[in-house]
């Protein structure tokens, strides 16, 4: 699986969008890009996934580049219960998920 | 169907002891993987199943460590002659692949492992 790149930490105010960034400048053409988030204590959660085309689903939006060598996830309007740490994931189907460091996004009222 | 579930939640056992872990995938969910995650960390690949096969370990999973999904349905993780080093929080998750269109995964809330 391609590695990916995230910043460590974000901070979001509540109410505004929350654009989390991830590059995968390694990406092959068969992996696909997960989003999974983590709130404290619990499971991973899963946000969206996509290939080429941009996506959009009751959580979140997900865009990728071009190139496909980086994407952006965008909560249009991030609540406190927002606050997690955010993982992006670029995964061939054929493989396991291997997860990063995340980013920690922070919610502040 | 009540999602992935995990037994138990938390364990706490001496050093030198042998656990066994347990996974409930959601009911035809062909693919069960298992992870492990420390404090501040993101979760670490141990292993996973494609049905009852065990297509790839992680060199984290030690000859101490041994899993199983036999039938393709729960799965158990044992850790043998455990080590302080071993505690951490051992995640499962579960995902229906259909082939080739991405496939989302489901977590369970996990088995907190504490060696003293």
């Amino acid at each position: 699986d391609a590695k990916t790149t995230q910043p460590t930490s974000m901070d979001c105010a509540e109410g505004r969008a929350a654009n989390l960034p991830c590059n995968h400048s390694t990406i092959s053409g068969n992996e696909y890009v997960y989003w999974y988030r983590q709130i404290h204590s619990q499971g991973p959660q899963y946000i969206i996934h996509g290939l080429k085309n941009n996506e959009t689903n009751e959580m979140a939006s997900l865009i990728i580049t071009e190139d496909r060598k980086s994407s952006t996830l965008i909560l249009p309007h991030a609540t406190l219960r927002d606050t997690a740490v955010y993982y992006c994931i670029a995964q061939d189907n054929n493989n396991d998920m291997r997860f990063g460091a995340g980013t920690r996004l922070t919610v502040k009222p | 169907d009540t999602g992935v579930s995990q037994d138990p939640r938390h364990k706490i056992t001496k050093r030198g002891q042998n656990v066994t872990f347990r996974c409930d995938p959601i009911s035809e969910h062909n693919r069960l993987y298992w992870y492990r995650q420390t404090l501040g960390q993101g979760p670490e690949f141990l292993t996973y199943f494609q049905n009852e096969a065990q297509l790839e370990k992680s060199r984290l999973l030690s000859d101490r460590f041994s899993a199983e999904r036999p039938k393709g349905s729960f799965s158990t993780l044992e850790i043998q002659r455990t080590e302080q080093g071993d505690s951490a929080m051992y995640l499962c998750a579960s995902s229906f692949d259909p082939g080739g269109v991405g496939a989302e995964a489901f977590f369970g809330q996990g088995t907190r492992l504490t060696v003293v």
